[in-house]
């Protein structure tokens, strides 16, 4: 596709369920970022993929949080046993490699009630 | 991020005027990065800079990295509504774009 796709773009979810938010990053790029971004906050890192492998995972804040991309292209960002505190826009981003420009998507805006 | 600071918080401008907006670092940069975030959207890429003194514009913004690249200035000139929106820098203190840490945002409303 033209741009970084993300679904969905909002997700509403009762506490403690589990989630699943997907990635789409622009064709050909081999770097995928997930971002966390809480109201009047900047972005927060989560992790970084290069292919398939997940790189950096330090942003991840605890083991309920999850992110997978299988084939080097899609990837999906599982939370289970959301809580509250979750609730936040996650952005996904990709660039052509890890020296380049990161071009971002749209974003899931996540509710957990 | 404490270690990036934005300034002002926020900022109001008649249509028409130039305006600068600053980003501060605690430690040296390798890069950093501008971009624009309208409210409830993604983030768009305006600019990267990567070197001491360096300088780069589009249109009617330019940004600006100094010498011991840890303050970065974005200018706009002449500024109109449609620059109105959040202003975030990104700073990369790894020396790979792999993990940016931004800054909190510049809200912008431009006054028509």
């Amino acid at each position: 596709g033209a741009g970084v796709s993300q679904t969905p773009s909002n997700k509403v979810t009762e506490k403690g369920k589990y989630v699943e938010l997907r990635c789409d990053p622009i064709s050909g790029h081999t770097a995928l970022y997930w971002y966390r971004q809480s109201l009047g906050q900047g972005p927060e890192f989560l992790i970084y993929f290069q292919g398939t492998g997940a790189a950096d995972d330090s942003g991840l804040p605890n083991d309920r949080f999850f992110a997978v991309r299988p084939e080097g292209s899609v990837s999906t960002l599982k939370i289970q046993r959301t809580e509250r505190g979750d609730s936040a826009v996650y952005l996904c981003a990709s660039s052509f490699n890890m020296n380049t420009e990161a071009f971002f998507g749209q974003g899931t805006r996540l509710t957990v009630v | 991020s404490q270690e990036l600071e934005q300034s002002p918080q926020s900022l109001i401008v008649q249509e028409g005027k130039n305006l600068t907006i600053n980003c501060t670092s605690s430690k040296t940069l390798y890069g950093l990065y501008w971009y624009k975030q309208k409210y409830g959207e993604g983030l768009i890429f305006l600019m990267m800079l990567q070197k001491g003194g360096e300088e780069k514009s589009h249109e009617k913004i330019t940004a600006k990295l100094d010498e011991k690249k840890q303050q970065s200035s974005l200018h706009i000139t002449a500024s109109q509504p449609s620059h109105a929106g959040i202003y975030l820098c990104g700073a990369d203190f790894r020396g790979a774009n792999s993990k940016l840490t931004f800054g909190k945002g510049i809200t912008l409303s431009v006054r028509p």
